[in-house]
């Protein structure tokens, strides 16, 4: 069965900062891995995805994340935290349900910026 | 680019109401798809639809039913609200073999 853990609820950096928000999957397929950003009161937005290929991916907004398939993760990371980067993320896994297209999320992470 | 709307942003209503919240997306994608989102629980799948008329139940379906008459279109129906329904409610679409969900600004929904 697939499933996604995001390790830590809340994420709290000064800006300027390293960004590390950390995602595991488990899938029994290879698996297309996602990161979405959600800002208050909106929906979710695209950052990132893998699918095959390069395993370091480059986002919007500086954002990039390694595919580790020895280590089941898919860890998001910014060198330089900006305040507009506070916001709650979700990291997701697909590439199990054919055509259908479904997703299985994590929790979510909410990244705090301090100034 | 895609563009899902969602038909109200904040909506209340009252327990044993009939609730409607609509979902278009305008890029001719084969999958729609309805998600509740609560605080520390994510993002949780109700239905989702692969095909027009075709709908398959997610992880929490019950007090929920869908329709999607139409390719554009999918909508969530709450027969009967209930308080423990009050929630954010996200509609997403994706291509068929492309699996990048494109999600709706959502509905903050309150049953009173």
């Amino acid at each position: 069965a697939q499933s996604v853990t995001q390790l830590g609820s809340h994420v709290s950096v000064s800006e300027g900062a390293l960004v590390l928000l950390r995602c595991n999957y488990s899938s029994s397929v290879p698996p297309y891995l996602f990161w979405y950003v959600q800002y208050p009161n909106q929906g979710l937005q695209l950052l990132l995805k893998y699918t095959t290929g390069a395993t370091l991916v480059k986002g919007i907004n500086g954002f990039e994340a390694e595919f580790k398939k020895s280590e089941t993760s898919f860890h998001l990371t910014k060198p330089s935290a900006h305040m507009s980067d506070a916001a709650e993320y979700f990291c997701a896994v697909g590439g199990f349900s054919g055509n259908t297209g479904k997703l299985i999320f994590g929790q979510g992470t909410t990244l705090q910026v301090k100034p | 680019d895609v563009k899902v709307t969602q038909s109200s942003r904040y909506l209340v209503k009252r327990t044993g109401e009939k609730v409607f919240l609509e979902c278009v997306q305008d890029m001719d994608h084969e999958n729609m798809f309805w998600y509740r989102q609560d605080p520390g629980l994510g993002l949780r799948l109700i239905y989702f639809s692969y095909d027009v008329k075709m709908k398959e139940k997610g992880d929490i379906p019950e007090g929920y039913s869908v329709s999607r008459e139409k390719k554009e279109r999918f909508s969530l129906i709450l027969e009967s609200a209930s308080t423990n329904q009050t929630s954010m409610y996200l509609c997403a679409s994706s291509y068929g073999t492309e699996e990048t969900q494109y999600f709706g600004p959502g509905t903050r929904l309150l049953v009173l």
